[in-house]
């Protein structure tokens, strides 16, 4: 059964101080992680989609990267705006379905 | 990526009473699934619609509670029946996207607060 971690459950930054989120992650068979951005009362925000080990994107100031068993999104010199949850989700080589993590709660303070 | 409405936002419901939320996708799409977000949780698998056959539940969730119709390449509706307080929670729509491959996008939600 796939599984999704994520770590911390929540972290409080200063505006400006870098910091990284975990997904830790267990599938049969990567077809895809996926990092979402959810802010209180909304749906999930499509932030990037990663394939394979190695493989790295970049919007803004954050960045997420892929290994075989865990994803992280890195975030650099964050501001106030960046406050939301982030959201971790796989998907498998062999179902049609979306497995979520629990979320990281991001604070930036300014 | 597929620009997507749900309708009505937000609703207060009285207990065992049933509510219908409808979403439209902007473009056709293949997959459609529903989601339940309790507060303060993750996202929970609710049922994946197809257009032509029936949707395919999660377990814990039964058709009787939560009947989904799928008429068109372009809507889908979830009824939540017999609704009790335990129901109160964000009802997402999302659809898988083309571009990126694999990817899924969501809607506003819709939520739902039983008295």
């Amino acid at each position: 059964e796939d599984q999704v971690t994520q770590s911390p459950e929540a972290l409080r930054l200063q505006e400006g101080e870098s910091s990284s989120l975990n997904c830790s992650y267990t599938v049969s068979g990567l077809r895809g992680l996926f990092w979402y951005r959810q802010d209180p009362g909304k749906g999930p925000e499509f932030l990037f989609t990663l394939y394979s080990a190695g493989e790295e994107k970049e919007k803004e100031r954050l960045k997420a990267t892929l290994t075989k068993k865990e994803s992280f999104l890195h975030i650099t010199a964050p501001k106030p705006e960046d406050s939301a949850t982030y959201l971790c989700a796989v998907r498998d080589n062999y179902g049609q379905n979306f497995v979520f993590g629990p979320g990281t709660r991001l604070s930036v303070l300014p | 990526s597929a620009v997507i409405s749900q309708k009505p936002s937000r609703d207060i419901c009285q207990r065992g009473t049933s509510l219908t939320i409808q979403c439209q996708v902007d473009s056709q799409v293949t997959m459609m699934f529903w989601y339940r977000q309790q507060p303060g949780q993750s996202l929970t698998l609710i049922a994946t619609a197809n257009q032509g056959s029936e949707a395919t539940y999660e377990s814990g969730f039964v058709i009787d509670k939560f009947p989904i119709s799928r008429p068109n390449l372009t809507f889908s509706t979830l009824t939540v029946s017999n609704m009790s307080p335990e129901d109160s929670s964000i009802y997402l729509c999302s659809v898988e996207g083309t571009a990126p491959r694999e990817t899924q996008y969501f809607g506003p939600g819709t939520r739902l607060l039983v008295l």
